[in-house]
């Protein structure tokens, strides 16, 4: 069965410094997200792309983040200064339509 | 008022035993909605989506009622693997899921 696949598992970075987080969503599906979820807290939505560009991101999206899908099967999230609150654990997904999304394994970001 | 609200648990059930878990939300707007598990420090894994006729998946049981913006999801013959927190999600026909802060179930011997 296809999975959406992230890498890496954990990432360990500087405050200030800039991390990209690398997604590869199920083959066929054309509609890509990420979210993130704080020790302890609820997953929250960030951003969703489709047809190449972003369709609707949220309050916690701001400049300091990007998303980018290079090629074909890529798909990518920047933070380019990382905070201390940045530190969660950030789940890609993916869905063939916009209302079935699967979640990739995630990638544990601690900013120290 | 929070948009999706569930009693966080835990719930601590013996195999075999029954369990409901109820969740409210707070948005009528609401289109979409669906029943998580997700597994401690694991990504969600969609459970099963939720309709408004009420819908069942081997053990599991969803309904939804619009009217009193309230899902449900029901274990029968609980086991042992079915220990996990069970996420409660919406959408309002747009590309964002809501999620609840989900409900722990341990299912011991």
């Amino acid at each position: 069965e296809p999975e959406v696949t992230q890498t890496p598992s954990h990432q360990v970075t500087q405050m200030g410094q800039e991390v990209i987080l690398r997604c590869v969503p199920i083959s066929n599906h054309l509609y890509f997200y990420w979210y993130r979820q704080i020790l302890g807290q609820k997953v929250e939505f960030l951003v969703s792309f489709y047809n190449n560009e972003i369709s609707e991101k949220s309050e916690i999206f701001d400049d300091q983040f990007s998303v980018e899908r290079p090629d074909g099967s890529n798909f990518t999230l920047k933070i380019r200064s990382t905070k201390l609150e940045d530190s969660a654990m950030y789940f890609c997904a993916s869905g063939r339509t916009s209302y079935e999304q699967y979640f990739g394994p995630g990638t544990r970001l601690t900013v120290t | 008022r929070k948009e999706v609200e569930q009693d966080p648990g835990p719930f601590n059930v013996p195999e075999g035993a029954t369990v409901a878990f109820n969740c409210t939300y707070s948005n009528s707007a609401s289109q979409s909605f669906f029943w998580y598990r997700q597994d401690c420090r694991k990504e969600p894994k969609l459970l099963m989506s939720v309709y408004s006729s009420g819908n069942e998946d081997g053990r599991f049981t969803a309904q939804l009622n619009r009217a009193s913006q309230y899902i449900s999801l029901l274990i029968r013959d609980s086991k042992l693997s079915d220990s996990a927190t069970y996420l409660c999600v919406v959408n309002m026909n747009t590309d964002k899921l809501i999620f609840g802060t989900g409900t722990r179930l341990q299912v011991f011997p």
